[in-house]
């Protein structure tokens, strides 16, 4: 059984241009999520997508945007980059286990906003 | 809407000494409680979970969390820490389906620093 696996590893983009990170989901989950985390601080939950549906979303602008394909596999594009989109982010695919996902988080994409 | 607050930053600790790293949450409805940790460079891995039934949590590692609905607490416990367990811990929260559309809310971690 594999885990989740993120790529990149490490990003650098501009101020202005655009960027898609990709995410595998564990073998067997349905649902994936996307977190950010700043340098310090705590993840923050953008969006959940479910059978390839955005099933809800955090506090993130719209040029935060997302795709889930049939294998479940995931990207999230991010436009018109800013400096303060420099962070971890963190994919995270679910098990639903009774009434609670239990998220299973890949190692993050390190992007770097110049 | 739901927040957690990790009281302490940092927490200094010497090796075989116990620990406790303290979270408190605030919700208007009942919630999910969980314990992650990340290693430097690397992702989350759950340590331990609070869902419903008893409210001491064991989890793996060695730690457990005991959840305290009165005083709106899931504080992190461990009897003897070793040099392995520095890391960042980090309490979440989530209401409704525990991690499903509405997401995690995670508080801002606590490095735990063992030394020898």
């Amino acid at each position: 059984e594999t885990g989740v696996t993120q790529s990149p590893t490490h990003l650098i983009k501009t101020r202005g241009q655009q960027v898609t990170l990709r995410c595998s989901s564990q073998s067997g989950h349905n649902t994936v999520s996307w977190y950010q985390q700043a340098l310090g601080q705590g993840p923050q939950f953008i969006f959940q997508y479910y059978r390839e549906e955005e099933n809800g979303r955090g506090n993130f602008p719209p040029r935060f945007s997302g795709l889930q394909f049939p294998n479940y596999s995931s990207e999230l594009n991010v436009n018109a980059l800013e400096l303060d989109d420099s962070a971890l982010y963190l994919c995270a695919s679910s098990l639903r286990v009774g009434r609670v996902y239990e998220q299973y988080f890949g190692p993050g994409t390190r992007l770097t906003v110049t | 809407a739901q927040s957690v607050t990790q009281l302490d930053s940092q927490v200094p600790v010497f090796e075989e000494a116990p620990v406790e790293l303290r979270c408190n949450y605030s919700s208007s409805v009942s919630v999910y409680l969980f314990w992650y940790v990340q290693y430097p460079n690397q992702g989350l891995q759950l340590l331990l979970k609070y869902l419903s039934g008893s409210t001491l949590v064991k989890g793996i590692n060695g730690f457990e969390a005991e959840f305290n609905k009165s005083q709106t607490s899931f504080h992190l416990r461990k009897p003897s820490v070793h040099i392995s367990d520095t890391a960042e811990y980090f309490c979440a929260v989530s209401e409704g389906s525990g991690g499903g559309a509405d997401g995690l809310t995670f508080g801002k971690g606590t490095h735990l620093i063992i030394q020898p």
